[in-house]
């Protein structure tokens, strides 16, 4: 069956530290991969997304995310964090003419100023 | 985002009241999503909706009623709901299923419930 992975649980960075949150798959092809974020109260929003094509993918807020067949990951990073940054990240990949969203259990990021 | 909306934000519920939980999207999507979040699980998915039609119930006690009136709005009926269904209800909206892999969900704030 599918899954996603995210290992770290939390994950503490001091304000202007570089930032990677990492996210790992289960699937025999190459699914479509998405990073979403949540704020404390609030819905997910899409930070970026990749279906095809340059494996270095660009979101909102300066993130950016690469995919990485070999590894089956697909990792988060931002090169300077900002407290504003500080929420919970989701990963989530689903199959091609699926529907279906499949969401890891979320890593918390906390900000030190 | 203002794209889609859900009310209530909040609402606090006993085990025998019968409520609704309503989300529009004016983003001109054709499908629609109910997922259920709770403390300490990945995100569930309880029900998509295309074109108006259910195409996936996920295993969802029927205490968990959907409608689908048109493409803009999607309702969770409520009743008889047990403590254990307190989470946070996010609705969420897509183009088209039918377009296959190219497709992003775009979410709600959510409703938070909590069953007394």
């Amino acid at each position: 069956a599918q899954s996603v992975t995210q290992p770290d649980i939390h994950i503490t960075v001091s304000e202007g530290a570089s930032l990677e949150l990492r996210c790992n798959y289960s699937y025999g092809a190459t699914p479509y991969l998405f990073w979403y974020v949540q704020s404390p109260g609030q819905g997910l929003q899409l930070l970026l997304k990749y279906f095809s094509g340059d494996t270095l993918v660009q979101g909102i807020k300066g993130f950016e995310a690469e995919f990485k067949r070999s590894q089956s990951s697909f990792n988060l990073r931002k090169p300077s964090v900002h407290w504003s940054d500080a929420a919970e990240y989701f990963c989530a990949v689903r199959m091609d003419s699926s529907y279906k969203l499949i969401f890891g259990s979320g890593t918390r990021l906390l900000v030190r100023p | 985002e203002t794209g889609v909306t859900q009310t209530p934000r909040h609402l606090v519920m006993g085990m025998t009241n019968k409520k609704s939980l309503k989300c529009e999207q004016h983003l001109g999507h054709n499908a629609m999503y109910w997922y259920k979040q709770s403390a300490k699980k990945p995100l569930e998915l309880m029900f998509v909706y295309s074109l108006e039609e259910r195409v996936e119930n996920n295993s969802v006690p029927s205490r968990f009623s959907p409608e689908c009136p048109n493409s803009s709005h999607l309702f969770l009926h409520l009743h008889t709901l047990q403590p254990e269904d307190s989470a946070l209800y996010l609705c969420a909206s897509s183009q088209d299923r039918w377009r296959g892999g190219q497709e992003t969900q775009y979410f709600g704030p959510g409703t938070r419930l909590l069953v007394l």
